[in-house]
């Protein structure tokens, strides 16, 4: 079956550097969502991608969707302490019941003040 | 206010007894769904309603039951459960399975199986 897959799985950052996440799909993906769970909460959906090599940027996020339709990033740029959580890419697997979101592990991002 | 409620919040229970975790939307959705959440292992779904009366499993559904006899409510029943259930559950929602749109989620239970 569909596999998403996150690098890294912990992302440790001093405050005011960037830094990038990675996911990768193994079968090529209508569209790619991603969510922001903050430590102790609960997933919430921040942007979804739909064209081959789009990219869209959310103030010092910007997100992009590979040109094949397998893999997209996060970048983060001027990283603040209120970025800290886990970051996670899901994808749709199309089912005959329903359109199913497959979840990558997700990048866990701890700020350094 | 949009929103998707889970009961209880936090459950410690023992091996073999029973149990429940409710969902409750008021979005009017269609589509509602549970998740386990495991560390490194993201989020795995167990079961999946495409509408009242219409159930599925998900990837891991082993030990897990499900009905969906009205559209705003999607119980979560452990039969008997045990420690290899321990982790934080979320229902998630949204308005038909077809459409490739945001997941809405609950605020999580944490349930521990001793």
């Amino acid at each position: 079956g569909q596999q998403v897959m996150q690098i890294p799985q912990y992302q440790h950052v001093q405050e005011g550097e960037d830094f990038t996440t990675y996911c990768n799909s193994s079968t090529t993906l209508s569209n790619i969502q991603w969510y922001k769970q903050r430590p102790g909460g609960h997933p919430v959906f921040l942007i979804q991608l739909v064209k081959s090599g789009e990219v869209k940027k959310q103030k010092r996020l910007t997100f992009q969707f590979g040109e094949a339709k397998k893999n997209s990033s996060l970048h983060i740029t001027a990283t603040q302490t209120t970025d800290v959580g886990t970051y996670f890419c899901a994808g749709p697997t199309v089912k005959a019941a329903g359109n199913k979101l497959t979840f990558g592990g997700g990048t866990r991002v701890l700020v350094k003040p | 206010e949009a929103q998707v409620t889970q009961n209880p919040r936090y459950l410690i229970t023992v091996t073999g007894k029973k149990l429940t975790v409710t969902c409750s939307q008021n979005m009017n959705h269609e589509y509602m769904s549970w998740y386990r959440q495991d560390p490194g292992l993201g989020l795995r779904q167990i079961y999946y309603s495409m509408n009242v009366e219409v159930t599925d499993k998900g990837d891991v559904p082993e030990g897990y039951k499900v009905s969906r006899k009205e559209k705003r409510n999607f119980p979560l029943i452990l039969e008997s459960p045990s420690p290899n259930q321990t982790s934080l559950y979320f229902c998630a929602t949204k308005p038909q399975g077809f459409m490739n749109t945001e997941a809405f989620f609950g605020q999580g239970t944490r349930l521990t199986v001793v």
